[in-house]
């Protein structure tokens, strides 16, 4: 069965310091597609990213990172030097092709960044 | 990138009135359109899936004759929810895929409905 597990619930760190959101998935396809989105408190979820199962590229935008490995089936997300702008909720979730786009959420990671 | 606009952003309604929320795709066209409903502090709870011209695709559990969707055109989908009560409270979230990024779903802001 799909699922998408965020272990860390509420994340607590002080402005520029980096910081690790923890993702996990199963799957039974081999084709699927991973995201990130954010949801600061006005509600809206934010697209950050999107990566395909045939691309374990890390990516670096900015103060942002991913890193998938399926070889544990991961896909971390790295904030480097946060700020306090940073602070929401991230989710991440898992498409799988044959699934028509349905999207499979986490339950989310709480990130709070002090000033 | 793509923009979906939701609105009313918040209602508040008596119990046993209907409310319909819309959703747009502003600068694509959307293919397929879902709904999501979220409990404060939980994840987003997919209720239906819907694509232009056909009927929706509901979740399990999810009561199709109380959560009427319409999606009428490739960029305007509407979710109605019929008869409300104090328990349908809820953020409820829209989210658009067609384009050229078929995959990505782009969600609106959300939708804040408060039943009295």
């Amino acid at each position: 069965a799909q699922k998408v597990t965020q272990a860390q619930t509420e994340i607590s760190v002080v402005e520029k310091e980096d910081v690790t959101l923890d993702c996990v998935y199963e799957t039974r396809d081999t084709t699927y597609y991973l995201f990130w989105y954010k949801q600061p408190p006005s509600g809206e979820l934010v697209f950050l990213i999107r990566r395909n199962s045939f691309d374990e590229q890390n990516e670096i935008s900015g103060r942002y990172s991913w890193n998938f490995q399926k070889s544990t089936s991961s896909f971390n997300f790295t904030i480097t030097a946060s700020q306090v702008v940073d602070s929401a909720v991230y989710f991440c979730a898992l498409s799988e092709r044959r699934n028509t786009g349905k999207l499979i959420f986490g339950q989310g990671t709480t990130l709070q960044v002090k000033p | 990138g793509a923009v979906v606009s939701q609105h009313p952003s918040r209602v508040i309604c008596k119990s046993g009135t209907s409310v319909k929320i819309e959703c747009r795709s502003l600068d694509f066209q959307a293919t397929t359109m879902f709904w999501y409903r979220q409990f404060p502090k939980q994840s987003l709870m997919l209720m239906a899936t819907s694509n232009e011209g056909s009927k929706a695709t509901y979740e399990q559990g999810v009561e199709k004759d109380k959560f009427l969707i319409n999606h009428a055109s490739l960029t305007l989908s509407t979710l109605t929810v019929t008869s409300a009560h104090p328990e349908d409270s809820s953020f409820y979230i829209c989210s658009a895929s067609g384009g050229a990024d078929q995959e990505t779903q782009y969600f609106g802001p959300g939708t804040r409905l408060l039943v009295l």
